[in-house]
């Protein structure tokens, strides 16, 4: 069965400064791969999407995410976060064939100026 | 843009009452899934639904909870006897065959 680890709960970081929030994966087969961001007492907005081709995938917001297959990583970065980026963020994998989504447990994105 | 409309978004129940979450998916998707996020928790799945049924369930949809395509639209999930654990906050999505998925913006259910 396949599972994400986000290691980091909360990552602090000043306005314009770059950002790197972690997520690594477990699967036996090929996968499908998703950062979304959940803002306060709101639902979960797909930021951006790893299905098939280049291994760099761009979202919204000026997010992006590298696919790395032999380090099985789909790490999400942005070079210049904003204090509107402060929310929590959602790595999800999907195993080829099936259709559920698997979740991390999500980094906090703090951004203070 | 599509999007899938969820209501009510935020419900009140009584311990052991029955409660219908309603969706309404984006048309011309495919498949249909309940998630839930307990307060500070990860989203977690509970079951998909395509063609008229379940396709898969985890070891939380036990036999409280059930789902049903009603008609052409709308997509629900029903718990039958609420417990205080089963507050959280219900994500209704829909996907395409290759896995476009969109959330919808979730019900609060809170059990008291």
């Amino acid at each position: 069965a396949q599972s994400v680890t986000q290691l980091d709960s909360q990552v602090p970081v000043f306005e314009e400064a770059p950002v790197e929030l972690r997520c690594n994966y477990s699967s036996s087969v090929s996968v499908y791969l998703f950062w979304y961001v959940q803002y306060p007492n709101q639902g979960l907005q797909l930021l951006l999407k790893y299905l098939s081709g280049s291994t760099l995938v761009k979202g919204i917001n000026g997010f992006e995410a590298e696919f790395n297959k032999s380090q099985t990583s789909f790490h999400l970065r942005k070079p210049s976060v904003h204090i509107s980026d402060t929310a929590e963020y959602f790595c999800a994998v999907r195993e080829t064939g099936f259709q559920k989504l698997v979740f991390g447990t999500g980094t906090r994105l703090l951004v203070s100026p | 843009e599509p999007e899938v409309t969820q209501t009510p978004s935020h419900q009140v129940t009584q311990m052991g009452q029955e409660v219908i979450l309603r969706c309404v998916p984006i048309s011309n998707h495919l498949y249909f899934y309940w998630y839930r996020q307990i307060l500070g928790q990860k989203v977690e799945f509970l079951v998909s639904f395509y063609n008229n049924e379940i396709s898969e369930k985890s070891e939380i949809f036990d036999d409280q909870f059930s789902v049903e395509r009603p008609d052409g639209s709308n997509f629900t999930l029903k718990i039958r006897s609420t417990k205080l654990e089963d507050s959280a906050m219900y994500f209704c999505a829909s996907s395409t065959e290759s896995g476009g998925y969109t959330f919808g913006s979730g019900t609060r259910l809170t059990v008291v």
